[in-house]
Parts: structure tokens; C-alpha cells; sequence
């Protein structure tokens, strides 16, 4: 089993819709919790942390993280063409130079 | 992408050869790190370093070796390439003990035959 499991889509979405992404994880220690968005053919780019428990908002993205059910979520309101692209949670415990990345989920938006 | 650049962009190599990839920043950032993609595996990290000869493994590190001599290069490389390494290569650095908050370069295409 892997250590962060995420749905690989793809999910396709038509403009303003509201769309929720997932992961679930299974290692406790993990205390930094990470989306990154990518770009096909680009390298990936931060695009929200959060520390511990909690929810963290960023104008039209929010990023939830429930550590009793390990299980993080980022939800993007208003979604436009442009957010089309991969999305990789991200992990790492409070020690570790090492994050662990989920498989990523391809979102299309479409006009 | 921030200060960050690959090169080769794209290498198409036999089983058996060596192959050195080049990772190379103008952000004077500390930590640095190599991460290979495969579709269903996500990133893994494959090598970083933490200073100018300090270096550490990652969570798939065999088969290949890194080395920095200098803060701004990093280089990777897979002494006798197998087609198991046929992935996208990515560069990474991130300053000070926020790993989280890592820069991507834009990654290196390599195909083993």
C-alpha cells in the first residue's frame, strides 16, 4: 500500500463549477500537507501548505486537512479553463527532507 | 521556474551507457533535489543535497549517484542506464529547512532503449 493515495482521474468539469480534490494517507507522523499544481509538460508549482490540522483559503482555492481520518482535500471555486492542469498533494512529517507525493489528478475545465 | 534550468531537456540513450543530468540555480538556495515521475507513482525522491558535498538518499535512490561540487549545480547520474529509468527527470531546490516549499525546474525527458 502506498503511503499517499490520489485518484488519478481524470475529472473533467464545466466553468464554475466547484471542484474537490483528494487524498488519503496512512503515515501518522505527517505534518505538512502540500498541493502543487502542474502543467502539462512544466515542472510542478506550489500552490497552497498546511501546517497540522485545519482548513487554509486562498482566494478561489481551499485546502482542508482532517488528520483524525488522514484523509486532505482541496476544494477551487469558480473554476476557470485555466485551472486545468495536474494536482499533486504532498506530505512530509515534521523531520524529513523527504515529502511524499500522491499519483496526481488530471482536471480539465472546460468553457 | 525560478532560477532553474535542466539540461539535457530531452536524451534518448541505450541500455548499458552512462548518462549525467545537470541541474543548475541562480537562487543561491541551499537544499536540492532530484525527483523522478512516472505515471501512477507520482514524484519520488531520488537524491537531494543539503550543501556543497553533502548529500543524502531518497526514498529510490538505486542505481544512481549525485554529486555538488559547487551550490548552484547538481548533477545526477545513472552509471549504466537500464530502461526501468526511463522517466521525467525533475530538479528541485527550496531554501533553508522549508522542505515543503520546493522550486521545480522544468524537468528532463529520458528514454532508455
Amino acid at each position: 500500500q502506498k503511503e499517499v493515495e490520489q485518484d488519478p482521474g481524470p475529472l473533467s468539469v464545466p466553468e464554475g463549477a466547484i471542484v474537490s480534490l483528494n487524498c488519503t494517507y496512512s503515515n501518522s507522523a505527517f505534518q505538512y500537507f502540500m498541493w502543487y499544481r502542474q502543467y502539462s509538460r512544466k515542472g510542478p508549482e506550489l500552490l497552497m501548505y498546511t501546517y497540522s490540522s485545519g482548513n487554509k483559503e486562498d482566494g478561489r482555492f481551499t485546502a482542508q486537512v482532517d488528520k483524525s481520518s488522514k484523509y486532505i482535500s482541496l476544494f477551487i471555486r469558480d473554476s476557470q479553463p485555466s485551472d486545468s492542469a495536474t494536482y499533486l498533494c504532498a506530505m512530509s512529517a515534521e523531520s524529513d527532507n523527504d515529502m511524499r507525493f500522491g499519483a496526481g489528478t488530471r482536471l480539465t475545465v472546460k468553457p | 521556474d525560478a532560477g532553474i534550468t535542466q539540461s539535457p531537456r530531452h536524451k534518448v540513450t541505450e541500455t548499458g551507457t552512462p548518462v549525467t543530468l545537470r541541474c543548475h540555480q541562480t537562487e543561491n538556495h541551499r537544499y536540492m533535489y532530484w525527483y523522478r515521475q512516472d505515471p501512477g507513482h507520482g514524484l519520488r525522491l531520488i537524491h537531494y543535497s543539503y550543501g556543497v558535498k553533502d548529500t543524502d538518499k531518497g526514498e529510490v535512490s538505486d542505481g544512481y549517484s549525485v554529486s555538488r561540487s559547487k551550490t548552484e549545480d547538481f548533477l545526477l547520474t545513472l552509471e549504466s542506464a537500464t530502461s526501468s529509468q526511463t522517466s521525467v527527470y525533475f530538479c528541485a531546490i527550496s531554501e533553508g529547512l522549508a522542505v515543503w516549499e520546493q522550486f521545480f525546474g522544468p524537468g528532463t525527458r529520458l528514454t532508455v532503449l
